[in-house]
């Protein structure tokens, strides 16, 4: 079965640029989406094929995927941005998720 | 708006059959090309997709489940629903409906519910 790898935490200070890496198998071509889950939180959209942004994201994230790995990059990184992130693809009409990253601002 | 509900029994005993039930409000089951999924989180661990009705009627669900899985919809009512039988102590996890979009948005799910915590203890 296909397989998503995550770093299990990043820690940032604020105001600079965080970025979370999702490595898998040829995951360049697949599409990557990314979701962030606060505390307590059910998940939320925040980058649907490779770099696209829901209404209401904030311009700070953006998303990119080449090769094996897609990185979702957090610039400006405030406090609100702590949360666990998830990347997710689909191969062979199974839904994949990573394992997750949590991010910390210092 | 696309909003979804999840419900259902909190405690579930060993051996026995989870049932949840989604209500959706703001779209239609029967048409759109969607994905009408289950997810779930175990205490402290990350999401695991478990399957999904399409709007087709098609069903898939994750091979780790092992074959306990079915997921069913009544259109009329708005409501899909999810079994997973003969569960254990691993199933406990708050469990959460989604609908996922397709090929055109590149296979992702947009709206989730609030989850709900099932236990699985005796």
């Amino acid at each position: 079965s296909y397989e998503l790898t995550q770093p299990p935490s990043v820690s940032v200070s604020p105001g600079q640029s965080a970025t979370v890496s999702c490595s898998g198998d040829a995951l360049g071509n697949k599409y990557v989406s990314w979701y962030q889950q606060r505390a307590g939180q059910s998940p939320q959209l925040m980058i649907y094929q490779n770099r696209k942004r829901p209404s209401g994201v904030p311009d700070r994230f953006s998303g990119s995927n080449s090769g094996n790995t897609a990185t979702l990059t957090i610039s400006v990184t405030q406090a609100m941005d702590e949360a666990d992130y998830y990347c997710q693809a689909w191969d062979s009409s199974f839904w994949v998720f990573g394992g997750g990253t949590r991010l910390t601002v210092l | 708006q696309v909003q979804l509900q999840e419900s259902g029994p909190g405690l579930v005993k060993p051996s026995e059959t989870l049932s949840l039930t989604c209500n959706v409000s703001g779209a239609s089951l029967s048409s759109g090309g969607y994905y009408w999924s289950w997810i779930r989180q175990p205490p402290g661990k990350g999401l695991e997709w478990i399957g999904y009705i399409h709007d087709s009627g098609n069903t898939n669900d994750s091979p780790s489940l092992e074959r306990r899985v079915t997921i069913s919809v009544d259109a009329s009512k708005k409501q899909f629903f999810l079994n997973l039988k003969s569960v254990t102590a691993a199933d406990t996890a708050v469990y959460y409906c989604a609908r996922g979009s397709g090929y055109k948005y590149g296979y992702v799910f947009d709206f989730w519910g609030q989850g709900v915590l099932v236990t699985v203890s005796s």
